[in-house]
């Protein structure tokens, strides 16, 4: 089966600590991205990556970190310096750049208390 | 920057009967996807539009781009249980810009 897959489903941690959210494609997609989705306001751009070791900032990319070591994978660190990060975060992708339709992962949903 | 606003928020519907959505940019775009996310689920495609004044159809699903590539709309007809969730569209211009979705409730 080709697709996204995103885990853990459900993360919980503590005030403080920096958490990894892993993403992983294989569906052979140069671009992936990560977005955060807050009730009422539609999906936000975190982080994009449109080859192999480049990435650039999206919209709210304070308090995030990204990598892009291998095209299959593109793991999301929320670090202590995001003020509110309790959200669900999804990861997508698509064949090329942002003109292309996206396919995105199942979501992780991350509590910070 | 860009930005895109869906209106309505939210759409209570009775089954059966038709409903549309509304999309609009503060820019040209280039195209505008559309997405639906099942309540618990995550966004799933369901089209591209690309040129001005294109109307596209999926069975009981209509989707137009406005002559100006500002705006974009998705009409129901026949509203089914099924076509409960929210309904995002997505705005391309130098990146893409989702809107806050309408979230489609149903009554039987």
């Amino acid at each position: 089966d080709g697709g996204i897959t995103q885990s853990p489903k459900y993360l919980f941690r503590k005030e403080g600590q920096n958490v990894t959210l892993s993403c992983e494609q294989n569906l052979n997609h140069d671009a992936m991205y990560w977005y955060r989705q807050d009730p009422g306001q539609g999906l936000r751009l975190i982080y994009y990556s449109q080859i192999v070791n480049d990435f650039q900032k999206g919209d709210i990319a304070e308090g995030y970190s990204v990598s892009r070591e291998k095209k299959e994978s593109f793991p999301l660190t929320v670090t202590s310096a995001q003020k509110n990060p309790t959200a669900f975060y999804l990861c997508a992708s698509s064949i090329a750049g942002l003109t292309y339709e996206q396919y995105f992962g199942p979501g992780t949903r991350l509590t910070v208390t | 920057g860009q930005q895109v606003m869906q209106i309505p928020q939210y759409q209570h519907v009775q089954e059966g009967e038709d409903f549309t959505t509304y999309c609009n940019s503060s820019t040209t775009l280039s195209n505008i996807q559309w997405y639906k996310q099942r309540p618990g689920g995550h966004p799933v495609f369901l089209i591209q539009l690309v040129k001005s004044g294109e109307v596209k159809k999926q069975k009981r699903l209509t989707f137009q781009f406005g002559e100006a590539k500002k705006n974009s709309s998705l009409h129901i007809t026949a509203t089914q249980t099924t076509d409960v969730g929210t309904y995002f569209c997505a705005g391309n211009d130098y990146k893409l810009s989702f809107g806050a979705g309408t979230t489609v409730t149903v009554r039987a």
